[in-house]
């Protein structure tokens, strides 16, 4: 069965230093997510590709966060520096995209624990 | 974004009982999902539901687009049945906006 894949699982980290995460889609998915989600809250959208192009990043962070899918497949998520704040789960998704196919499907998440 | 609200916050349940968690949004949608979020973290798709009633197995939703809410009936509960349910509707941008969850403990 197709999955979302993620990595790495779990990160530690001391706050100033950079972290990357990286996820693949589901194959043939084109739209792909990355979400923060902080304990005890329903996950919120950061950023949102449609193959290789941003659609949405108004709630990314800019001065630290970046994201890229240089291909339209695979993406990654960078911090820098991290931020005690930073700690969360970061869930990626994918979706065909389009009206009638945008149903989203997880990855396991990357566990950041920023000290 | 829309506006969801997910009750009861917090459900306990005795292993077969029944329940009903219920999630009333803000606004119209394209369509609505439900997940279980399982104790790793990871969320399961359970629902893809836009609108009416869909089954699978233990788990049946109904979505009510018109009225703004959907439901989701968890019957014979058992302990695999724990964790944390969402609700995520979306419209026409195709972002989920997710309320703050059910957290649903279920005894032996």
């Amino acid at each position: 069965e197709a999955e979302v894949a993620q990595s790495p699982r779990y990160k530690i980290t001391e706050k100033s230093q950079a972290v990357a995460f990286w996820c693949d889609p589901i194959s043939g998915h084109a739209t792909l997510y990355w979400y923060r989600q902080i304990l005890g809250q329903g996950p919120e959208l950061l950023v949102q590709f449609q193959d290789e192009s941003v659609v949405d990043d108004s709630q990314l962070p800019k001065d630290r966060f970046s994201a890229e899918r240089l291909k339209g497949v695979d993406s990654t998520l960078k911090i820098q520096p991290a931020e005690l704040g930073d700690s969360a789960m970061y869930l990626c998704a994918s979706s065909f995209g389009g009206a009638s196919r945008n149903e989203q499907f997880f990855g396991p998440g990357t566990r950041l624990t920023v000290l | 974004g829309i506006q969801v609200e997910q009750s009861p916050p917090d459900l306990i349940l005795q292993e077969g009982a029944n329940s009903t968690l219920r999630c009333n949004f803000s606004d119209s949608v394209n369509n609505l999902q439900w997940f279980h979020q399982n104790p790793w973290g990871q969320l399961i798709n359970l629902f893809y539901i836009p609108s009416g009633t869909k089954q699978n197995g233990r788990l049946s939703a109904t979505t009510v687009a018109t009225e703004r809410y959907s439901l989701l009936y968890i019957s014979s509960s058992q302990t695999t049945d724990s964790g944390v349910y969402f609700c995520a509707p979306c419209r026409n941008d195709y972002k989920l906006s997710f309320g703050a969850g059910t957290t649903v403990t279920v005894r032996a």
